[in-house]
């Protein structure tokens, strides 16, 4: 069956440095993939997605490319901020996202100031 | 955008007893919401598929008779564990799909003593 792996936390860095969190994926065809954020208190967020081979996603300085033949989806920002600590989910779906996903197990991020 | 709530967002219920968990769309009907379960370090496990006004379809290995899913409503979906156990102790996060993504509610963390 389908599945996702990231890499685990909680990751901790300086406000203004470079961000990767890795993600990789088991599925079958050509599944959709996402980055989900979690910020505290709060649901989970669609950060970014790409639904086809070497799209690449981006939103709010985040980046991540749908690489088929390595089956990775590795988020990366160049700068992080504080605001920006959170847990971040990486996913995927065979149904463009909104009905049957898997997730990765999440990746806490803590920026300090 | 679209908000998904769920209430409460903690409980603590004694060994035995039923625990009622709501999931309500606040600005857009949902014909249709997942449940979901987190266990500590571990992926959103889908739980089942909740479709307004007819029986919820669940994911193998997950017993229906002990997670009850109401969807009453447009706005509303419960997830009602009965019989509660200090093994059904988890993370509950319920979703709904709305112009084709999905939106998360804040999660309900259950402590069974």
């Amino acid at each position: 069956g389908d599945s996702v792996t990231q890499m685990e936390g909680p990751v901790t860095l300086s406000e203004e440095a470079f961000l990767t969190i890795n993600c990789t994926y088991t599925a079958t065809g050509y599944p959709s993939l996402f980055w989900y954020v979690q910020y505290p208190g709060e649901g989970l967020q669609l950060l970014l997605k790409a639904t086809k081979a070497d799209d690449k996603g981006s939103n709010k300085g985040f980046e991540a490319t749908y690489r088929k033949e390595t089956t990775s989806f590795h988020l990366e920002k160049g700068s992080v901020q504080v605001s920006d600590s959170a847990v971040y989910f990486c996913a995927l779906s065979h149904s463009g996202g909104y009905q049957k996903v898997t997730f990765g197990t999440g990746t806490k991020l803590q920026v300090i100031p | 955008g679209a908000v998904v709530s769920q209430h409460p967002s903690w409980v603590i219920c004694k060994s035995g007893t039923s625990v009622k968990i709501e999931c309500r769309s606040l600005d857009f009907q949902a014909t249709t919401m997942f449940w979901y379960r987190q266990f500590p370090k571990q992926s959103l496990m889908l739980m089942a598929t909740s479709n307004e006004g007819s029986k919820a379809t669940y994911e193998q290995g997950v017993e229906k008779d002990k997670f009850l899913i109401n969807h009453a409503s447009l706005t509303l979906s419960t997830l009602t564990v009965t019989s509660a156990h200090p093994e059904d102790s988890s993370f509950y996060i319920c979703s709904a799909a709305y112009g084709g993504e999905l939106f998360f509610g804040e999660g309900s963390r259950l402590t069974v003593l």
